[in-house]
């Protein structure tokens, strides 16, 4: 069990937009920004979004982030076959000291 | 160019330990923070430990706690986790990584950990 909340899954067509969200609490979103990460098993994570809505040099504006009090989401617009990856959300927790991540949402391009 | 390049995984007994490295390269490797951050097959990234960057501040997740040892060796620019007492459900793909709150976020391919008698 994550101590961040991720939808397992979310689909979407070419073109489309696509959003997932990431619950947490008051000792982790509440409290510290939100980083969120492109993965495929076996490779690196790859940063995406950073401090809640920065993106990192490199990284189209396709992507976006918001925060609100414990939650979370990251945006894909303009959905592209290459964006079928999992998607984590991560952030400090100040009552664990760990980083805490979601269990990550497997995104499929119909 | 950023470089976490991890090694030391394996095959293991359960019981059994292993000694993961880390070398890292092309960033202040002495000025960050360094995390290890592992990943079971079919399941989500975990973090397993963290240590600041002077070696003052150090937690590990409870599933670990007691068993594995971070380390680093700023000198060396390397980061290190002992593992003992190995357990199946400690089979994954462990990362070196350097989460943050900034753009600064570095992390391995990985090395891959099994345990398995």
């Amino acid at each position: 069990q994550s101590v961040l909340t991720q939808p397992p899954s979310a689909s979407g067509t070419p073109g489309q937009r696509v959003t997932i969200s990431c619950s947490g609490s008051s000792s982790n979103i509440g409290s510290n920004t939100v980083n969120w990460y492109h993965h495929l098993p076996g490779t690196a994570p790859k940063l995406l979004i950073y401090s809640n809505h920065l993106r990192p040099s490199g990284v189209p504006d396709r992507f976006s982030g918001s925060k609100s009090g414990t939650s979370a989401s990251l945006a894909i617009s303009g959905l592209q076959s290459e964006d079928e990856a999992d998607y984590y959300c991560a952030a400090w927790d100040d009552s664990l000291n760990a980083w805490v991540f979601g269990g990550g949402t497997k995104l499929t391009v119909l | 160019e950023v470089q976490l390049v991890e090694s030391g995984g394996g095959l293991v007994k359960p019981g059994g330990s292993l000694r993961l490295s880390c070398a890292a390269s092309g960033f202040p490797f002495s000025s960050y923070s360094m995390n290890w951050v592992r990943q079971a097959p079919g399941k989500g990234l975990e973090w397993v430990s963290s240590i600041s960057s002077s070696s003052s501040y150090i937690y590990y997740a409870d599933s670990v706690k007691g068993r594995f040892t971070i380390s680093r060796d700023n000198a060396k620019n390397s980061l290190y986790l002992q593992m003992n007492s190995l357990r199946a459900d400690d089979t994954a793909l462990y990362y070196c990584a350097s989460p943050s709150g900034g753009s600064a976020d570095y992390w391995g391919q990985g090395t891959q950990v099994t345990v398995s008698s």
